[in-house]
């Protein structure tokens, strides 16, 4: 049963960067066909689609969030990485770490986010 | 960018009632389409995707229908665990969310 667990501070200062971190149990993200992804939610709010990243280090981003965000990948740590830079209040959020699954049912591609890491929330503040 | 918009934004039931949701897609999106439950706290969980294909696990009395840029979540017989905030979310391209439909208690 594939695991994911997000770590790194609760709490970041504006302008500086957010950096989570997503360990991934019961699967090997080196071995994997899955991509794996971030994906936050601001407090009453709906959910974001922030990018994922695949074992070979291949990274795809939300455009609206490109020129701040990087995602990496740490095959022989079984994790993944967040970074988002110039963070603002808006940034205020928790953060999800998921598993983006690409698969054929019944000859039919098909991609869905499953299974969820529990979430972390992040709030920007001085 | 695909914008998704979910009706109604919240709705309020009975247990035993027959709910449906409703998701349109600002331009085709074919079969790409997810939905999924989430609870106070928690994290979303996969419900239905490609349309209509339950996640192993899931009650028969959720289904989902619809092609194109129009559709639907429908819960038959409503039970109290079913009560949450459901999304849908289209991966057709860059990935994006509804707002989210809050399903409460009557």
């Amino acid at each position: 049963q594939v695991q994911l667990q997000e770590s790194g501070p609760g709490l970041v200062k504006p302008s500086q960067t957010l950096s989570l971190t997503c360990t991934v149990s019961g699967d090997s993200i080196s071995s994997s066909s899955d991509y794996w992804a971030w994906i936050r939610q601001p407090a009453g709010k709906g959910l974001e689609w922030i990018g994922q990243v695949y074992s070979s280090g291949n990274a795809n981003y939300n455009p609206s969030l490109e020129t701040r965000v990087a995602i990496s990948v740490d095959t022989a740590k079984n994790q993944f990485t967040l970074q988002l830079n110039s963070v603002t209040a808006a940034d205020t959020a928790v953060y999800y770490c998921a598993r983006d699954k690409y698969d054929y049912v019944g000859g039919s591609p098909y991609n869905w986010v499953d299974p969820w890491g529990p979430g972390t929330l992040v709030t920007v503040s001085s | 960018d695909i914008q998704m918009t979910q009706s109604p934004s919240s709705l309020s039931a009975s247990v035993g009632d027959r709910v449906t949701i409703t998701c349109r897609a600002s331009q085709t999106i074919h079969n790409y389409l997810n939905w999924y439950q989430q609870k106070p706290g928690k994290a979303p969980k996969l419900l239905i995707y490609g349309v209509s294909r339950l996640q192993r696990g899931v009650p028969s009395r959720f289904s989902g229908s619809g092609s194109g840029t129009d559709f639907t979540l429908t819960i038959s017989r409503l039970q109290p665990e079913d009560f949450a905030t459901y999304h849908c979310q289209q991966t057709y391209r860059i990935p994006s969310f509804g707002q989210g439909t809050r399903l409460q208690i009557k």
